[in-house]
């Protein structure tokens, strides 16, 4: 367990309406991320954070913003949620003095966008 | 940019035989490591094996093994003696260890399935 939360679980909402999920880790690590997995595009890159208010862009991030303003906590917003990001997002932690470059996964976060 | 391609969407392996998965990416670097992933249906992330790029020797992990050709840039995963629980979507993974900024690039996965 690498003491990873993320919320809501399921979410469905309404086109144009903003949306945030949570992402909480219990353990202080520098490095969070946000991907979103969708069939045929495997998990995809869409922020990540290297620490309390630092963020980089991942791949797919237009139309998505992030904020980590303390280190347990990073946060994925749609400010106005489209049918394209439709989708299950993973939340995911580098452990700081864990095996180089491995990453530990919540359990994913299905958004559904009507 | 880094790239991962999986060519094989769908796969399809007799329980106890041998099955293998392969991988290419393609980056200038040279500090990097891989990894395959596993996910079964419950949706979980599984990390199977990893392999960092400096050691010329293959990662094993019990039934799980790797073929890794640094020249070609290919990281291909064996699967021993497949048990049903191998059932599953496998991804490889990329990641530059150079520097201060890391994140995983993900393949778009094959889908095992082990028959019985």
């Amino acid at each position: 367990d690498a003491g990873i939360t993320q919320s809501p679980r399921h979410k469905v909402t309404e086109t144009g309406t903003p949306v945030t999920l949570r992402c909480h880790q219990t353990e202080n690590h520098r490095y969070m991320y946000w991907y979103r997995q969708d069939p045929g595009h495997g998990l995809r890159l869409i922020h990540y954070s290297y620490g309390v208010k630092d963020t980089d862009k991942g791949e797919v991030s237009d139309g998505y913003s992030v904020s980590r303003s303390k280190t347990e906590d990073f946060l994925l917003t749609l400010e106005s949620a489209t049918s394209s990001q439709t989708s299950v997002y993973f939340c995911a932690i580098m452990r700081t003095g864990g095996p180089d470059g491995e990453l530990f996964f919540g359990e994913g976060s299905r958004l559904t966008v009507l | 940019a880094q790239t991962v391609t999986q060519s094989q969407p769908e796969m399809s392996v007799q329980e106890a035989e041998t099955v293998t998965l392969s991988c290419t990416y393609d980056t200038s670097e040279s500090n990097y490591y891989l990894f395959w992933y596993k996910q079964p249906p419950s949706r979980q992330m599984i990390l199977v094996i990893r392999q960092e790029a400096y050691k010329q020797q293959n990662a094993t992990e019990n039934r799980f093994s790797v073929n890794f050709q640094k020249a070609a840039k290919s990281f291909s995963l064996k699967i021993s003696d497949s048990q049903l629980g191998d059932t599953a979507m496998y991804f490889c993974a990329f990641i530059h260890m150079d520097t201060g900024r890391r994140a995983l690039t993900f393949g778009s996965g094959t889908r095992l399935q082990v028959q019985p």
